[in-house]
This record gives structure tokens, C-alpha cells and sequence, in this order.
């Protein structure tokens, strides 16, 4: 079974540009959660789809938005990017719920110049 | 607010010997606890997860302790190898359809 796949795995942007990142999850899984990881704060939870709809959502500023594809496959956007947003995004799917074992992706190394 | 917590950035075992590495949450409403383990330039893979009705779940070399009336979990790895090495993430939710938290994280390095 192909595991979590993000695309790109490495990107370079510049302040105020925008960005869109791809998740693909494993086939079958319906839960579809995105995280940051930065250095001084661990993993921080952005937000979580389910079925199309955004179930769940984290602490973070409405410049970051997803959604997710009828085939699960979902996808983030930072606009107005900030030099702060630099960090690795973690793409993570799940069966149903998020208590059931999150399959992570690789990543997305997102650099703002 | 950190709702879950690693205090020790880091830790350093030898081969062979006992690894702990423990977290600590706030919410007394998360009732399921997991660790996950992160190498570098990967993502973080699932390593044990435990139920706030166990106290104790043991999966070969790794067990986790729950211990609920101080809020503290805590991983042991025994005995301890070389490709332990990594970054342990300690995670936490509540029931039903809500979010993982996760503390910022330990690494740990087993020297041979």
C-alpha cells in the first residue's frame, strides 16, 4: 500500500508570495490532517479534513487555508507568505478519526526569503 | 499554553541500556496518549499509543506508562540500539473527532 505522499518536497518563496502544497493520503483514509514543525515549537496542528468538510482547526491566522478533494487528496495554501511561516509542513491521513493511527507524509520544507 | 510538555530536549543512552523519555499534559480531558518517532528528513511514524482506561501497554522494546492522577506518561525502550536515534514526539487527544497534541519533542541518541 503506497504510504502519504506531499508535493514538492523542498520549495523557496518569497515574503508576501503565496504557496500551495499537496497532499496525497493512503488509499482508504478519509482523514486528512496538516501540521507545522518548527524548531521551537514542536509539531503544531493546522487543521484536519474529513469527507470535504474542515473538521477540525488549530491556532493559526486565516492566511492559512486547505480543503480537501471528493477523492481525499487535499491541499494547503499560505498567502502573504512571512518569514516566520518558514517550517516543515507534515502532511498526516488517518482512517476516520484522528485517534486512529496518523500515516505521515514526508514533508514539504517550505523556505521564505 | 502548552498542554503537553517534554521537558528534556534531549537524551543521551548507551547501547543496551534503558531509555526513558517522559511528557507531561495539562488537559485532564485527554484520554489517549501516543508516541511517535521522527528521523530526520522524514515524517513521524506511529510508535505506541495508550488508552486512559490501561495504565501500562508494552509493544516488544517499547512500553508506555500512563499515570493519570499526575498527568504523566512516559516511554521506555529496553534495551535500548543505535537506531533508536531519533526525535519522540509525545501526543495527546480527547474523545472523539478532536486533535492530536503534540509536545515539541526529545531527541534521543543511543551511542553504541
Amino acid at each position: 500500500k503506497a504510504g502519504v505522499t506531499q508535493t514538492p518536497r523542498y520549495l523557496i518563496k518569497t515574503r508576501g508570495q503565496q504557496v500551495t502544497l499537496s497532499c496525497s493520503p493512503i488509499s482508504g483514509h478519509r482523514s486528512v490532517s496538516w501540521y507545522q514543525q518548527t524548531p521551537g515549537q514542536g509539531l503544531q496542528f493546522l487543521f484536519e479534513y474529513f469527507s470535504e468538510t474542515q473538521r477540525n482547526k488549530g491556532n493559526f491566522p486565516g492566511r492559512f487555508s486547505g480543503r480537501q478533494f471528493s477523492n481525499s487528496r487535499s491541499e494547503m495554501n499560505v498567502s502573504t507568505l512571512e518569514l516566520g511561516d518558514s517550517a516543515l509542513y507534515l502532511c498526516a491521513s488517518s482512517w476516520n478519526r484522528v485517534q486512529d493511527t496518523q500515516y505521515f507524509g514526508p514533508g514539504t520544507r517550505l523556505t521564505v526569503l | 499554553d502548552q498542554q503537553v510538555k517534554q521537558n528534556s530536549p534531549s537524551l543521551s543512552v548507551q547501547e543496551g541500556r534503558i531509555s526513558i523519555l517522559n511528557c507531561d499534559y495539562t488537559n485532564s480531558m485527554f484520554d489517549y496518549f501516543l508516541w511517535y518517532k521522527k528521523y530526520p528528513a522524514e515524517g513521524p511514524t506511529f510508535l505506541i499509543s495508550i488508552s486512559s482506561i490501561k495504565d501500562k501497554n508494552e509493544d516488544g522494546r517499547f512500553t508506555v506508562f500512563l499515570n493519570k492522577s499526575a498527568k504523566h506518561l512516559s516511554l521506555h525502550i529496553v534495551p535500548s540500539q543505535p537506531g533508536d536515534s531519533a526525535v519522540y514526539f509525545c501526543a495527546a487527544s480527547d474523545s472523539g473527532y478532536s486533535t492530536l497534541t503534540f509536545g515539541k519533542g526529545t531527541m534521543l541518541l543511543v551511542s553504541p
